[in-house]
C-alpha cells in the first residue's frame, strides 16, 4: 500500500534558527496536505499543494511539491517558540485520487522543538 | 475552535468495561473519520464514513465498533478493550467534493486502558 515517510523524526533548533522537513511518498500524489499539532493539541491544516512543482508561502513558512509529485517540503525561516510542534504531511490514501474519498495517509511527523 | 467536539476528553476504562466516545461537526461536512494516535506511531486512519456511509475499515478490531447516525453524529463504541489500545482517538470531518478536502479534526479523546 502507499506510505508516506518523513524525515527527520525529531529536529531541536536555536530560535531563530531554520528549519525544514521533507516528505516522500512511495506514489505519485494528486495534492499533498500539510498539518501542524501543538503539544497537547489535535492536527490543523495548514496548507493543499496540488501542482507539479509549485511553491506556497505564508509568512516565514515556505512549502514546495515536488515536480514528479512524489516528495514535498516545508521550510521555516527563522524559527520562533510558537514553531513548537509536530508537522505532519498527508497525501490522498490512493495516491493519484481514486475512490478512496477523504481518505489521508499521514507520515509520521517530524516533531520540531526551539530553544529560547 | 468549536468546528469540531468530542466528548469525553479523557476516559479511563477498564479491559472489560463498554464505553462510548461521541464526536460531533458543526461545520456541514459530509465525511467523518476515526484515527488513532500512539505515541512515535503516525496517525493511523481507523474508519471513513461519507454521506453515512461507512467506505473505509482498516483492519480495525471488531472491539471498535463505529456509528454514524448522521452526517453530524460519529461515535465509537468500545468493548473488552486491551492495554495497547490507549491512546488519543481524533475526529475528523470534510467536505468532500471538487477543491481542497482538509480535514478538520477534534480535540480527541486521551483514552487509557487499565
Amino acid at each position: 500500500g502507499q506510505q508516506v515517510m518523513q524525515i527527520p523524526q525529531y529536529q531541536h533548533v536555536q530560535e531563530g534558527e531554520d528549519f525544514t522537513t521533507y516528505c516522500n511518498s512511495s506514489t505519485t500524489l494528486s495534492n499533498i496536505q500539510w498539518y501542524k499539532q501543538r503539544p497537547g493539541g489535535h492536527p490543523v491544516f495548514l496548507i493543499q499543494l496540488v501542482k507539479s512543482g509549485e511553491v506556497k508561502k505564508q509568512k516565514r513558512l515556505t512549502f514546495q511539491f515536488g515536480e514528479a509529485k512524489k516528495n514535498s517540503s516545508l521550510h521555516i525561516t527563522a524559527t520562533q517558540t510558537t514553531d513548537v510542534g509536530t508537522y505532519f504531511c498527508a497525501g490522498p490514501g490512493d495516491g493519484a485520487g481514486g475512490t478512496s474519498y477523504g481518505k489521508l495517509t499521514f507520515g509520521q511527523g517530524t516533531i520540531l522543538t526551539v530553544h529560547p | 475552535e468549536t468546528g469540531v467536539t468530542q466528548t469525553p476528553r479523557h476516559l479511563v476504562m477498564g479491559m472489560t468495561n463498554k464505553k462510548s466516545l461521541k464526536c460531533e461537526q458543526h461545520l456541514g461536512h459530509n465525511a467523518m473519520y476515526w484515527y488513532k494516535q500512539s505515541a512515535k506511531k503516525p496517525l493511523e486512519l481507523m474508519f471513513v464514513y461519507n454521506f453515512k456511509e461507512q467506505t473505509e475499515n482498516n483492519s480495525v478490531p471488531s472491539r471498535f465498533s463505529p456509528e454514524c447516525p448522521n452526517s453530524s453524529h460519529l461515535f465509537l463504541h468500545l468493548h473488552t478493550l486491551q492495554p495497547e489500545d490507549s491512546a488519543l482517538y481524533l475526529c475528523a470531518s470534510s467536505q468532500e467534493g471538487p477543491g481542497i478536502h482538509e480535514q478538520y479534526f477534534g480535540p480527541g479523546t486521551r483514552l487509557t486502558v487499565t
